[in-house]
């Protein structure tokens, strides 16, 4: 059973650029959040995914969007590119969001750098 | 407002010795909360998690953790380290209808011969 997987692994950009991860879950998940874990901090949530909506946001810019597809994988873009943006990008995936909640599975990450 | 607060962020013991990381919740709610591990240039792996049934939950590797409401912990701990177990340790917590995992800023554990 394949667990979650990310890609790219590793990415490189430069200030001003858009760029797209792509995350697909485990089997059997049918939902998708992303973090943000920049080095040395905690992972930071994005935005979560479920039946190709966006459910929940976290305290991040417009110019990180993303979009969940039918058969339940998810993309993450982030525009406008800036330094800060450099980071690790995690994607987790789960069952469906209930009480107690679905424990949460991650991917391996993508790495960002931008120049 | 949901948060953890991890004391320490480098930690080191003996092979053999206790491990002993701590974590604190903020929470106008229950929570559950969560342990997990991150090895280097990798993704984050689910220690063990507490969702308001028994309050000392057992993990993986022989981890453990006690969620002490009077206290507002959720420490974890291990009987004898193993230089394996070297890696980052992140605890988190999820509130009430919310789903999203809110982290502390990790504990760096170093495991010494």
């Amino acid at each position: 059973d394949a667990g979650v997987t990310q890609s790219p692994t590793h990415l490189i950009k430069t200030r001003g650029q858009q760029v797209t991860l792509r995350c697909s879950p485990k089997s059997g998940h049918d939902t998708v959040s992303w973090y943000q874990q920049a080095l040395g901090q905690g992972p930071q949530f994005i935005f979560q995914y479920y039946e190709e909506e966006e459910r929940q946001r976290g305290n991040f810019p417009d110019r990180f969007s993303g979009h969940q597809f039918p058969n339940y994988s998810s993309e993450l873009n982030v525009n406008a590119l800036l330094l800060g943006d450099s980071a690790l990008y995690l994607c987790a995936s789960s069952l469906v969001v209930g009480a107690p909640p679905d424990t949460q599975y991650f991917g391996p990450g993508t790495r960002l750098t931008v120049l | 407002a949901q948060s953890v607060t991890q004391l320490g962020s480098h930690v080191s013991v003996s092979e053999g010795a206790l491990v002993l990381l701590r974590c604190n919740y903020s929470s106008s709610v229950p929570p559950y909360l969560f342990w997990y591990v991150q090895y280097p240039n990798q993704g984050l792996q689910l220690l063990l998690k507490y969702t308001s049934a028994a309050t000392l939950v057992k993990g993986i590797n022989g981890f453990e953790a006690e969620f002490k409401k009077s206290e507002t912990s959720f420490h974890l701990t291990k009987p004898s380290a193993h230089m394996s177990d070297a890696a980052e340790y992140f605890c988190a917590v999820i509130t009430g209808t919310a789903s999203k995992l809110t982290f502390g800023t990790g504990t760096r554990l170093q495991v010494t011969l």
